[in-house]
């Protein structure tokens, strides 16, 4: 399994550009996470979601927009990058769920990290 | 909504033993995860309690206070691996597992 994979790796865009960066995971997982990281800072969330078409705000959301079309695949898109959009982005996902015994289930609490893209916005 | 308190930077030797402290206010408090993350790389999971006491990992283990709203991470036998930077993180009672993320302790380890 490749677990959790991003692209682009690196991106230079200029101010008022729009991109679209990709997150994939084969690993069947059913929630999905957008954060993005400042230097010396820790994650903010953007946008997440719980399953395929579903989408929700998270704590930083302005500036950008998500889409869950597939269930492996999570996109995060910028429609007129910033320099204040300049920061790492990475995505993570989760199962959500763990089944335990007699047919239960409790929510799963470890999130799996992609490598992250190095956005710079001039 | 939330917030999180810890050090930003905590230095130590090899063999030493290092706690890091995390204070929290939370409006809807489920659990609180720490995760590693060495420079230029992405943030890997280490524990998580969700009730009050210790968890205990090989050399690191984690420990909770729901009262006191406080956890802290405990490294032992520290190795020069270990400098990377440590992150709390609460996860909180509404939908989708979402985590807010502490500003991070960064842990530099000298021989």
């Amino acid at each position: 399994n490749a677990g959790v994979t991003q692209t682009p790796k690196f991106r230079v865009l200029k101010t008022g550009q729009s991109m679209t960066l990709l997150c994939a995971q084969d690993m069947n997982h059913e929630y999905m996470y957008w954060y993005r990281q400042d230097p010396g800072m820790g994650l903010r969330l953007i946008h997440y979601s719980v399953g395929e078409g579903t989408t929700a705000k998270g704590e930083v959301p302005d500036g950008y927009n998500v889409s869950r079309l597939k269930k492996q695949n999570f996109l995060l898109g910028l429609e007129s990058a910033a320099p204040s959009q300049t920061s790492v982005y990475f995505c993570a996902s989760t199962p959500g769920w763990e089944g335990i015994g007699r047919g239960g289930r409790k929510s799963y609490n470890e999130q799996f990290f992609g490598p992250g893209t190095r956005l710079t916005v001039l | 909504g939330q917030s999180l308190e810890q050090p930003s930077e905590v230095t130590a030797v090899e063999g030493a033993i290092v706690q890091i402290n995390c204070t929290y206010q939370t409006s809807g408090f489920y659990g609180l995860s720490w995760y590693q993350q060495h420079d230029g790389g992405a943030p890997t999971f280490l524990s998580y309690n969700g009730l009050d006491g210790l968890e205990e990992t090989g050399r690191f283990s984690s420990f909770l206070s729901r009262s006191d709203s406080y956890g802290y991470l405990l490294l032992q036998e520290l190795q020069m691996k270990d400098s990377a930077s440590y992150f709390c993180a609460v996860r909180d009672r509404a939908a989708g597992n979402k985590l807010t993320f502490g500003g991070g302790t960064r842990v530099l380890v000298k021989p």
